[in-house]
């Protein structure tokens, strides 16, 4: 019973360079999210998506990328990375008329 | 500009007694409201929900109490176990199972043997 997973768990990149965050739900969930979590702060909606082929912006989505090709992946792109990705970043997942979300044990990036 | 508030950053109480996390919020649409454990290292865990049409739900040794007017919603363990010292995070969302749920900053709660 997999739920969300997450790859990598540890990460570090130098800035400029540029990596992809991977999602993948076996819940069959319409929804899908990307959330950071830095020091002492609440979880940031990045990117999110309700469907197949549907993406919408968050509350900071500025350096990020997203793609929804299929009902369980939800891969995240930092094309740049820049000190200020430094984060702990975490996919979510939820039926559309559910209300709690399944979260992944999360990605610890560190750009330097 | 923060639509959920959870003040007090930290928590620190006796096994046994009773654990009470508060969390503010701001906007009135809001429909749902959820806690969320965290443990170190692990994401966050759904803890106990209650929709806006109700002021109390209950789960075991958990219950939340919501109270619309004040725009304030509370969380208390009752009785507290060591286990239960993690990071809890306040979450709303909108109606009819909205797609985002926006998250407060969250309260250490330390349950001391």
């Amino acid at each position: 019973n997999a739920g969300v997973t997450q790859t990598p768990k540890f990460r570090i990149l130098k800035i400029g360079q540029s990596m992809t965050l991977q999602c993948t739900q076996d819940m069959n969930h319409n929804y899908m999210y990307w959330y950071r979590q830095d020091p002492g702060m609440g979880l940031k909606l990045i990117y999110y998506s309700v469907g197949a082929g549907i993406t919408d912006k968050g509350e900071v989505p500025n350096g990020y990328n997203v793609s929804r090709s299929t009902t369980e992946d939800f891969p995240l792109r930092l094309e740049l990375a820049a000190p200020s990705q430094t984060s702990v970043y975490f996919c979510a997942s939820k039926n559309r008329d559910a209300t709690e979300a399944f979260f992944g044990q999360g990605t610890r990036l560190t750009v330097v | 500009d923060q639509q959920v508030k959870q003040n007090s950053p930290s928590l620190s109480v006796q096994e046994g007694r009773i654990s009470i996390l508060n969390c503010d919020y701001t906007n009135s649409m809001f429909d749902y409201f959820l806690w969320y454990k965290k443990y170190p290292a692990e994401g966050p865990t759904f803890l106990i929900s209650i929709s806006s049409i109700k002021d109390k739900n209950e789960d075991g040794r958990f219950t939340v109490f919501l109270n619309k007017s004040a725009k304030h919603l509370s969380l208390h363990i009752v009785p507290s176990q060591p286990g239960d010292s993690a990071v809890y995070f306040c979450a709303a969302s909108g109606r009819g199972g909205s797609e985002k749920l926006v998250f407060g900053k969250g309260t250490k709660l330390t349950v001391n043997p």
